[in-house]
């Protein structure tokens, strides 16, 4: 079975600071890579996305993320955090070229800016 | 808005009692999903629809759940006999799979969520 694991629980960090956050996923085939945001109040909203071919993507709001197959990783990075970016992460992975579409979710990670 | 919408944002009952939920999709998409949310986790996924047949349940879904998704469009998803370990929040999300000519590069689009609070 898929597992997701995302190493920091939470992460305190003060504006302008750079952000990474990492995800480990165990699954030997081909998989498809997400991070989703929660801000507080609202509800999960996709981030970036990986389905193939670059593997470096970018999302909204000045995020990217990295897909490295040998260290089955897609951590997620932004180079200057703002106050706004305070949310909570989840990475997520289903299985490539299914259309079966089930996804497995990290436990997320807290992410706390101070102005 | 044209987004996923759950209803009601948030549900209190009594353990024992029997609670439903509903999840509109995005109008033309054709896969749905519920997923289950508690406190410092991720979402763990439940069940899922092609249009109205459920395809897959997972072995969270004890046999007090049941989901449906009539003709297509909106699910529910009903809890019987409510069990405080029945706390969560619960998630619909939903999606358009087109095929193998879309390669099965889909993503889900999530609701609100239902905060299921059992006393």
């Amino acid at each position: 079975a898929q597992s997701v694991s995302q190493h920091n629980h939470h992460v305190i960090l003060s504006e302008a600071a750079s952000l990474e956050l990492g995800c480990n996923y165990s699954y030997g085939g081909t998989v498809n890579l997400f991070w989703y945001v929660q801000y507080p109040g609202q509800h999960l909203q996709l981030l970036l996305k990986y389905f193939s071919g670059d593997p470096l993507v970018k999302g909204i709001k000045g995020f990217e993320a990295e897909f490295i197959k040998s260290k089955f990783s897609f951590n997620l990075r932004k180079p200057s955090v703002q106050w706004s970016d305070t949310a909570e992460y989840f990475c997520a992975v289903n299985l490539g070229g299914t259309s079966y579409g089930k996804l497995t979710f990290g436990q997320g990670t807290i992410l706390t800016v101070h102005p | 808005d044209t987004g996923v919408s759950q209803n009601p944002r948030h549900k209190i009952t009594k353990r024992g009692q029997n609670v439903t939920f509903r999840c509109d999709p995005i109008s033309e998409h054709n896969r749905l999903y519920w997923y289950r949310q508690t406190l410092g986790q991720g979402p763990e996924f439940l069940t899922y629809f092609q249009n109205e047949a459920q395809l897959e349940k997972s072995r969270l879904l004890s046999d007090r759940f049941s989901a449906e998704r009539p003709k297509g469009s909106f699910s529910t998803l009903e809890i019987q006999r409510t069990e405080q370990g029945d706390s969560a929040m619960y998630l619909c999300a939903s999606s358009l799979v087109s095929g193998l000519a879309g390669g099965f590069r889909f993503e889900q689009y999530f609701g609100p969520g239902t905060r299921l609070t059992v006393t």
